[in-house]
């Protein structure tokens, strides 16, 4: 079966630090992975995917990912955190199998303070 | 470009009364097509996703209902609702190599 794991219910970083949200995956043969981001009572955003290719993806609003197929790990990066990147974000899985379908983490809270 | 519109934004329904959210998907053709719900603001369950015109696959057994009427029309329906159904229904849209695309969802408190 298809899955990802995000360990962390919540993440709290300073303005101006880097962060780090953390994915995890299970699947079998090469993932499409994908990073999406919710603001309250909004739908999902896409911010990148891994499909093949560098291992280091770059996205939307100064986000990137990197790939680790040795560690199974899609974590999601960014060099300086804005306040303005609170949010809620999803990690996801096509299943490469039955592409219709895609599995998304628990999601993980990010607070950005001042 | 492609946009996905979902309606309505929110809805307060009373136990026992039907249900009727709409998705219309604009710009592309045979998308594949899916009905998420959230439940208080965290994971996604995948309820209803469909490849074509009628094609219709249920993920979980519950009360709801889904259909496909034309290519770039998907309807969630219930005809009785529950306290359970209680949530932020999500829509989106894929072809077969891209990111899901998601509508901007729709609130719904059954009283």
């Amino acid at each position: 079966a298809q899955s990802v794991a995000q360990p962390e219910d919540q993440v709290n970083v300073a303005e101006g630090n880097p962060l780090t949200v953390k994915c995890t995956y299970s699947v079998s043969g090469n993932p499409y992975l994908f990073w999406y981001v919710q603001y309250p009572n909004r739908g999902l955003q896409f911010l990148l995917k891994y499909i093949t290719g560098d291992n280091l993806v770059k996205g939307s609003y100064g986000f990137e990912a990197e790939f680790n197929k040795s560690q199974t790990s899609f974590h999601l990066k960014k060099p300086s955190a804005l306040v303005s990147d609170s949010a809620l974000y999803f990690c996801a899985v096509r299943d490469r199998y039955n592409f219709n379908k895609f599995y998304f983490g628990s999601g993980t809270k990010l607070n950005v303070k001042p | 470009s492609q946009t996905i519109h979902q309606w309505p934004a929110t809805l307060v329904q009373p136990v026992g009364s039907p249900l009727s959210l709409e998705c219309t998907v604009e710009g592309t053709s045979n998308p594949n097509l899916y009905w998420y719900r959230q439940a208080a603001g965290r994971g996604l369950q995948l309820l209803f996703y469909s490849v074509g015109i009628g094609q219709i696959s249920s993920e979980v057994p519950q009360n709801l209902s889904a259909s496909r009427p034309q290519d770039r029309q998907f309807i969630l329906s219930s005809k009785k609702l529950l306290l359970s159904d209680s949530g932020f229904y999500l829509c989106a849209w894929s072809d077969s190599l891209t990111e899901a695309f998601f509508g901007q969802g729709t609130r719904l408190t059954v009283v």
